[in-house]
C-alpha cells in the first residue's frame, strides 16, 4: 500500500480563522513533506520532518506552523493566512529522508482564503 | 546543483499514437530522476524512478524512460496515448540539500493533450 490521505479535501476560510490540515501515512516512512502548489506551477517544499522531528523549513511564514505527532501523522496549522496563500497542500513521505527514494503524495488539500 | 528542464510545455497527441516527453537533467553526481503525472486537481503519482540501474526504466501504464547519461536526457514515452493519459507531466532529480537530506527539485512541467 502505497497511500498518503489528506484532509480535508477541501477548505475555505478567512484571514483570522485558525484551521489545520492533516496528513496520514501507513507505510513506516520516516520522512514526511508539506508542499505548496500554485496553479499551473510545480510543487514547493515547505517542511522536511525526518524521524518526527524538523529537519528543514524553506524560509515559510510563521503563519504556517507544522506539526508530526507521530511517525505517520502531520499536521499543518494555519492562521492568520493572506489571500496569496489559496493554493493546493500536498503532503509527501518517503522511506528515508536522507537518500534517494521516492516520495509519495497524497491528494492535496486545496485551500482558498478569503 | 542538481536541475531539469523540459523542453515543451504542451505537447498534443491522438488517442492510439506514440507520446514522447522530453526533459533533460543538469547533474554533478549521479542522478536519481523520476517522472510523476498530475491529473487536474489532483496529487502527484509516481510514473517511474531512475536509480543508476538499467538504464530503460519501464512505469506503470505503459510509460517507459531512457536515462541517457551522455546526452543527459531522461525522455518519457509510451507506445500507444489513451485519452487518460491526459495530465500534466513532471520530470523530477533528486537533490541533497546542505543538511544532507533530500530535496526533489521538479521541472516546470509539460502538459499532455489527447484529442480523440
Amino acid at each position: 500500500d502505497t497511500e498518503v490521505t489528506q484532509t480535508p479535501k477541501h477548505l475555505v476560510m478567512g484571514m483570522t480563522n485558525k484551521k489545520s490540515l492533516k496528513c496520514e501515512q501507513h507505510m513506516g516512512h520516516r520522512a514526511m513533506y508539506w508542499y505548496k502548489q500554485k496553479a499551473k506551477k510545480p510543487p514547493e517544499l515547505m517542511f522536511v520532518y525526518s524521524y518526527e522531528k524538523l529537519s528543514i523549513n524553506e524560509s515559510v511564514p510563521s503563519r504556517f506552523s507544522p506539526e508530526c505527532p507521530n511517525s505517520s501523522l502531520l499536521n499543518l496549522h494555519l492562521h492568520a493566512l493572506q489571500p496569496e496563500d489559496s493554493a493546493l497542500y500536498l503532503c509527501a513521505s518517503s522511506q528515508d529522508p536522507g537518500h534517494f527514494y521516492e516520495q509519495y503524495f497524497g491528494p492535496g488539500t486545496r485551500l482558498t482564503v478569503t | 546543483a542538481q536541475s531539469v528542464t523540459q523542453l515543451d510545455s504542451h505537447v498534443s497527441v491522438s488517442e492510439g499514437t506514440p507520446v514522447l516527453l522530453r526533459c533533460n537533467y543538469s547533474s554533478s553526481y549521479s542522478p536519481s530522476l523520476f517522472w510523476y503525472v498530475q491529473h487536474p486537481n489532483k496529487g502527484l503519482q509516481l510514473l517511474l524512478k531512475y536509480t543508476s540501474a538499467a538504464t530503460l526504466v519501464k512505469g506503470i501504464n505503459g510509460f517507459e524512460a531512457e536515462f541517457k547519461k551522455s546526452e543527459t536526457s531522461f525522455h518519457l514515452t509510451k507506445p500507444s496515448a489513451h485519452m487518460s493519459d491526459a495530465a500534466e507531466y513532471f520530470c523530477v532529480v533528486s537533490a541533497f540539500m546542505n543538511t544532507g537530506f533530500q530535496k526533489l527539485v521538479f521541472g516546470t512541467g509539460t502538459r499532455l493533450l489527447v484529442s480523440p
